[in-house]
């Protein structure tokens, strides 16, 4: 059970956009439509801010968004602010019946 | 409010046992499937189990690093949910959160998470 492959790190100005992805295989990303987003600042637990693909939970900011092609997920964050700066992780259900995280993306707002 | 609060971390050496609780409260247990999820200090979340509504055997799930060592349950009446880990390595050394998962890999509601050291 490898990890999902995320970039390290990405980075951005405040205002502009940017999309993190999330690459998987067959029997996960590319097998359902179970692909959540999370994120987490430095010392809290993960927040859910995304979920199915494309589906955000109720009081996340509609400047999150998500989309999936093939075996590739990805979430965009648009209009950047200093407050998104933190890690985010992606995770998708498998043909296991078990849960696949990514390693993590550090976002920097500069 | 809705919560989720851990507890039963601590420090144990390797070969050792340790019992990991969850107590909910704000929600209709009964009717969630339930996850831990550890982070290993400084580095990703790893999905370690997960447990179906009923607590059923056939519900059960494991990450391949865990499975044979680490035993989840739950017990609806008491709103809670339990992490028997034996045979601890170094390499579980991590904070454990529970997470409700409203729906595949959807863990909306998280604990605090308690934090298990396995060293000699």
């Amino acid at each position: 059970q490898s990890a999902l492959a995320q970039p390290a790190s990405v980075s951005g100005s405040p205002g502009q956009s940017i999309t993190i992805s999330c690459t998987g295989t067959n029997n996960d990303i590319g097998a359902y439509n179970y692909v959540s987003w999370f994120q987490q600042h430095p010392g809290k637990a993960p927040k859910l801010i995304i979920y199915d693909v494309n589906h955000r939970p109720s009081g996340v900011s509609d400047r999150f968004s998500g989309s999936k092609s093939g075996n590739t997920a990805s979430l965009t964050i648009s209009g950047l602010q200093a407050e998104d700066e933190a890690d985010y992780y992606c995770s998708s259900y498998t043909s296991s019946r078990t849960v696949l995280f990514g390693g993590g993306t550090k976002l920097t707002v500069l | 409010q809705v919560q989720l609060v851990e507890s039963g971390g601590g420090l144990v050496k390797p070969g050792g046992s340790l019992r990991l609780s969850c107590a909910a409260s704000g929600f209709r247990f009964k009717d969630h499937y339930m996850s831990w999820i550890r982070q290993a200090p400084g580095k990703g979340l790893e999905w370690v189990s997960y447990i179906g509504s009923s607590g059923s055997r056939s519900t059960m799930y494991y990450a391949d690093s865990v499975k044979g060592r680490f035993t989840i349950s739950r017990d609806n009446a008491k709103e809670s949910l339990y992490l028997q880990m034996n045979s601890l390595r170094a390499e579980d050394t991590a904070l454990y959160y529970c997470a409700r998962e409203e729906q595949q890999g959807a863990f909306d509601i998280w604990g605090q998470g308690t934090m298990v050291t396995v060293s000699s």
